[in-house]
């Protein structure tokens, strides 16, 4: 079975500094990888996805993420925090095959500070 | 990009009544959409698989007779709380996978949902 672990639930940083969100997961299968945001009462937006070519990823709005097989990673980071980066992160996996269900991680809450 | 939209994106209703949301893929065909619940400070639920032109599958503890979806062309599906309660109250969001991108899906604005 697939399943998502976000490491963080809360992380906050200064404005222009680097940005970490933890995201391991478990699959049988090669999994597809994905992170989406979601601003306040809003639906999720797609920032990137892995699906087995390059490891690593880059998205919208600067973020990009490496998938690590031998971790079982697929960390999200972005250089500089934005002000406007604040929102909730969900890692998400695909369930086997691939082409349904998707598992959703718990989220991990960003705040930026000036 | 591929866009899809909801309506409506809030809607208040009375305990006992039924109340409709609409998932449309704006660009793109459809042949899959999902339906999601999501409560304050949460992560999303899978609700229902809904696939055009047959009946939807519903996951484990969701009500299919109080959740009716109907799914009846390749970019509209629609999700009806039928006697809505109060603990119905929650955020719905939808979304499409596009025939061009398998493993893609593309969410809804949501729909917020308050029940008095």
């Amino acid at each position: 079975a697939q399943s998502v672990t976000q490491l963080d639930s809360h992380v906050s940083v200064s404005e222009g500094t680097p940005v970490l969100l933890r995201c391991n997961y478990s699959s049988s299968y090669s999994p597809s990888l994905f992170w989406y945001v979601q601003h306040p009462n809003k639906g999720l937006q797609l920032l990137l996805k892995y699906t087995s070519a390059a490891t690593l990823v880059k998205g919208i709005n600067g973020f990009e993420a490496e998938f690590k097989k031998s971790e079982t990673s697929f960390h999200l980071t972005k250089p500089s925090a934005h002000m406007s980066d604040a929102a909730e992160y969900f890692c998400v996996v695909t369930n086997s095959g691939g082409y349904n269900k998707l598992i959703f991680g718990a989220g991990t809450r960003l705040a930026v500070h000036p | 990009g591929a866009v899809v939209s909801q309506h409506p994106s809030r809607v208040i209703c009375k305990s006992g009544t039924s109340v409709k949301i609409e998932c449309r893929s704006l660009d793109f065909q459809a042949t899959t959409m999902f339906w999601y619940r999501q409560f304050p400070k949460q992560s999303l639920m899978l609700m229902a698989t809904s696939n055009e032109g047959s009946k939807a599958t519903y996951e484990q503890g969701v009500e299919k007779d109080k959740f009716l979806i109907n799914h009846a062309s390749l970019t509209l599906s629609t999700l009806t709380v039928t006697s809505a309660h109060p603990e119905d109250s929650s955020f719905y969001i939808c979304s499409a996978r596009d025939l061009a991108g398998p493993d893609t899906q593309y969410f809804g604005p949501g729909t917020r949902l308050t029940v008095l």
